[in-house]
């Protein structure tokens, strides 16, 4: 099973700065890496998959990069309905699909 | 417009058993793969279990499971209803969790949820 490790567990950021969050794989993933928003009470919210397309109605300031094991998701400028918990999950080598154990987005 | 609608948690004693029904429309459900994700309270997410798209030629559907499931949960779809099931038995205390299910972009598991449900909680308790 690949482990998902993200860091840091909590990020606090001002709105209108840049977040940056990062997600580690055990083993190569390659590409194949999403992002999931979810706030509190919610449903998560795909926001990123193939390490860098935006999902469908996803704002263009969400953006990913990385390859292999070592990957970043980026908010250019936070908003307030930005702070929430993100999760990477992996879908290369599956069964399971893994995820992170998530990082908690608050504001400063 | 997609939409998920799950259904049939509760409250259910260890070693119970209990289904869940995750009602989709907005898209042509045969042609997707499924999935059931769960989330324990103030927990991370834990992937459970997979189904691919309807079978076409009438054998069954590609299904998968994490290890803390295999042997007791058993996911299905009712293409004629468009409802994904997951059946649970022998519940145990660590089964509590809100029971999430997503919709893949694909007709083979091999992607991630791009559609969630709103999630149904399950709650394993004496």
């Amino acid at each position: 099973e690949i482990l998902m490790t993200q860091s840091p567990a909590t990020l606090s950021v001002s709105p209108g700065e840049r977040a940056t969050l990062s997600c580690r794989a055990s083993q190569s993933v390659n590409s194949n890496l999403a992002w999931y928003q979810q706030k509190p009470g919610q449903a998560p919210r795909l926001l990123i998959y193939g390490t860098s397309t935006r999902a469908t109605g996803i704002p263009a300031r969400f953006s990913g990069s990385g390859s292999g094991t070592e990957f970043t998701l980026t908010i250019s400028s936070l908003q307030s309905e930005d702070f929430a918990v993100y999760y990477c999950q992996q879908y290369n080598n599956w069964p399971p699909y893994s995820f992170g154990q998530g990082t908690k987005l608050e504001i400063k | 417009e997609v939409q998920l609608v799950e259904s049939g948690g509760g409250l259910i004693q260890p070693g119970g058993s209990l289904r869940l029904s995750c009602a989709a429309s907005g898209f042509t459900f045969t042609s997707y793969a499924m999935n059931w994700v769960r989330q324990a309270p103030g927990k991370g997410l834990e992937w459970v279990s997979g189904i691919s798209g309807g079978s076409i030629r009438g054998g069954p559907e590609g299904t998968y499971y994490a290890d803390s499931v295999k042997g007791r949960f058993t996911i299905s779809r009712d293409n004629s209803r468009n409802t994904l099931f997951l059946q649970m038995i022998n519940l145990r205390a660590d089964d509590t969790a809100m029971y999430y299910c997503a919709k893949e972009e694909s007709y083979h598991n091999s992607g991630p949820g791009h559609y969630w449900g709103q999630g149904t909680l399950v709650t394993v308790s004496s």
